[in-house]
């Protein structure tokens, strides 16, 4: 089946500073990949989509600013987080549709702590 | 806004009985209803899914009943076993319009089967 990684799987950084999360099909192309936040027993809330060679289309609520996304190739979208605060703790993780453009296959997902 | 709508938030269910997870959505652009399986620290990992022109869809012990004309679609495990303890997302998508692609969860049903 299709496989999605993300790296790294963890990460702490101090307050202030960016953080890259980079989020790869293996096996597969997508032009088309998607950022999820889930923040301790919750749910999975979309952030943003993440489209080859454009710019990404964020949901309502999420800062644009603040979470810069890059879709550089066919296999590689990157996320990062600008200027991390303690309240952008969080799991990042990311999707990408399979051959089906249906069935999403989601990564094993970033924990980030900003300190 | 939550656009899918999930119930029970916690589920325990004795080894060998039936796990009944339900969920409700509005959006009548979905057409695509997956159900995601998540343990702690890992992303979801996709179970099973349905599209709206069945009302059964069934993989092993796993079986999603689906019902067009209430908006509702339930995920029933039989059989339950103490391996299937984790976090059950139902999910929507669609392929028209906004909801191009992109996957809304409910917010999760912790399982514990107890032996």
């Amino acid at each position: 089946g299709a496989v999605v990684s993300q790296h790294p799987s963890w990460v702490i950084c101090k307050s202030g500073t960016s953080v890259k999360i980079e989020c790869r099909s293996l096996d597969f192309q997508a032009t088309t990949m998607f950022w999820y936040r889930q923040f301790p027993k919750q749910s999975l809330m979309l952030m943003a989509t993440s489209n080859e060679g454009s710019k990404a289309t964020y949901e309502q609520g999420v800062e644009k600013d603040k979470f810069l996304i890059n879709h550089a190739s066919l296999t590689l979208s990157t996320l990062t987080v600008t200027s991390a605060h303690p309240e952008d703790s969080s799991f990042y993780i990311c999707s990408a549709p399979g051959l089906d453009s249906e069935t999403q296959y989601f990564g094993p997902g970033t924990r980030l702590l900003v300190l | 806004q939550q656009q899918v709508k999930q119930s029970p938030q916690s589920l325990i269910v004795q080894k060998g009985g039936i796990s009944i997870i339900n969920c409700a959505y509005e959006n009548t652009a979905f057409d695509y209803f997956p159900w995601y399986q998540q343990f702690p620290g890992k992303g979801p990992a996709l179970l099973i899914a349905i599209r709206p022109d069945v009302s059964e869809k069934k993989e092993g012990r796993f079986t999603i009943s689906f019902n067009k004309s209430a908006k509702q679609f339930s995920l029933h495990i039989m059989d339950s076993q103490p391996g299937d303890s984790a976090t059950y997302f139902c999910a929507a998508s669609g392929y028209r319009g906004s909801t191009l692609g992109r996957l809304y969860f409910g917010r999760g049903t912790q399982l514990t089967v107890w032996p």
